[in-house]
């Protein structure tokens, strides 16, 4: 079973565009999560999405944005970005909608905004 | 609050054990996961506790006790490719991680 995909996997960008970065699950997985992982915070939760619905949402600005399609793949969007979103961002699929169930990570994008 | 704490560096001898422990506010949290990653790598599944107690799997043991918001990771028979971070992440509810900053293991012959 092939794993978590994300593109693109590097990313250079510069101050106030906006980026859209796509993940694919693993292959029969509903639950997509969105994280962001920098050196001075760590792993930081931005959204969860199950059956095309965002259930879940963490503390960041309205800037970040994301959809889940019908077959499951995700996007998440940043517009405006600032120097500070320069982050790799993690996407983890889930097989189940509750809170019971392993995530596997895919290997990220690397997001650098200059 | 979701205060996660975790030592920030440890370093054991190859063979050895270790035992890395994780403290958080209890309160919304209804289990816990503890994942490995190497430098420059994602994040990969350990273990994980829904309920009170033990869980063994191989070298990798985590124990939790929700009452007290505390865990741990022992890891047995370290080996060199043990070297990475160990991130404790309490369940926030449908799916929401959160993680701790890690515990960054060096593992020494």
């Amino acid at each position: 079973k092939a794993g978590v995909t994300q593109t693109p996997r590097y990313l250079i960008k510069t101050r106030g565009q906006q980026v859209t970065l796509s993940c694919s699950p693993i292959s029969g997985h509903r639950s997509v999560s969105w994280y962001q992982q920098t050196p001075g915070q760590g792993l930081q939760f931005l959204f969860e999405y199950f059956s095309e619905t965002q259930r879940n949402k963490g503390n960041f600005p309205g800037r970040f944005s994301g959809r889940q399609f019908s077959n499951s793949r995700s996007e998440m969007n940043v517009s405006t970005l600032e120097l500070g979103d320069s982050a790799l961002y993690l996407c983890a699929s889930s097989s189940q909608g509750g809170d019971s169930y392993e995530q596997y990570f895919g290997p990220g994008t690397r997001l650098t905004v200059t | 609050g979701q205060n996660i704490d975790q030592p920030t560096e440890m370093t054991a001898t190859e063979g050895a054990i270790v035992q890395i422990n994780c403290t958080y506010q209890t309160s919304g949290f209804n289990g816990l996961f503890w994942y490995q990653q190497h430098a420059g790598e994602a994040p990969t599944f350990l273990s994980y506790n829904v309920l009170d107690g033990l869980e063994e799997k191989g070298r990798f043991s985590s124990f939790l006790s929700r009452s007290k918001g505390y865990s741990y990771l022992l890891l047995k028979e370290l080996q060199m490719k043990d070297s990475a971070s160990y991130l404790c992440a309490p369940i926030g509810g449908y799916n929401k991680l959160i993680f701790g900053a890690g515990t960054r293991l060096a593992v020494h012959p």
